[in-house]
């Protein structure tokens, strides 16, 4: 139990458009599901706080028009990347949290590549 | 940030030895997590130790905590190639415990 997907797993695009990734939550429900950034080598940095019914919070530093959060249902939550630049450019990996455990599930991560 | 050290940030060991890597934060702490994460993957939960505990045992894992200190280890014992991957802990802030803040990782390579 508790497995959370990512899709996609990759995505090459060019500069100036947008990306979606879907983060679900497949046998458990979470009202709350986090998103991070990666590079490579490094650690993960929380990006923002996706709250299911209202609006993400996000990290200081990470713009909220840039990163666009939607938690629309318990088991799903979208981050777009709106107008990617090169430097967007990185590994993005999702949370979700059952609430239960205090514990956080991690999707396989998407990567993404803007040209 | 509250992010966490890890040290040593690189370990190449052989098969059969143990590892250890140590993680420092800064702030109270609930709760402290190790996680592994595999070239290009997610990250697979391994352990979880409460700030009332100071070791905690899972199968080749020990992980101890030391809160005066504000710092943890992860021992893997008899160590396997397959045991290869980058290791992180992670902490969560005493007074906002959703967020997990992760420290900077042990890329772990063991030679068979």
């Amino acid at each position: 139990g508790a497995v959370v997907s990512q899709h996609p797993s990759r995505v090459i695009c060019k500069s100036g458009t947008s990306v979606k990734i879907e983060c679900r939550s497949l046998d458990f429900q979470a009202t709350t599901m986090f998103w991070y950034r990666q590079f490579p080598k490094k650690s993960l940095m929380l990006m923002a706080t996706s709250n299911e019914g209202s609006k993400a919070t996000y990290e200081q530093g990470v713009e909220k028009d840039k990163f666009l959060i939607n938690h629309a249902s318990l088991t799903l939550s979208t981050l777009t990347v709106t107008s990617a630049h090169p430097e967007d450019s990185s590994f993005y990996i999702c949370s979700a949290d059952p609430g239960k455990y205090n514990e956080q599930f991690f999707g396989p991560g998407t990567r993404l590549t803007v040209l | 940030s509250q992010q966490g050290e890890e040290d040593p940030q690189a370990l190449s060991i052989q098969e059969g030895e143990n590892a250890t890597m140590n993680c420092s934060y800064k702030t109270s702490i609930n709760n402290l997590q190790w996680y592994r994460q595999n070239s290009g993957r997610g990250l697979v939960h391994l352990i979880l130790i409460r700030s009332n505990e100071r070791e905690k045992h899972s199968g080749r894992l020990r992980v101890t905590l030391d809160t005066s200190k504000k710092s943890s280890s992860l021992l893997i014992t008899a160590s396997r190639a397959a045991d290869t991957a980058s290791y992180f802990c992670a902490t969560d802030a005493r007074y906002n415990t959703d967020k997990l803040i992760f420290g900077t990782g042990t890329r772990l390579q063991v030679f068979p």
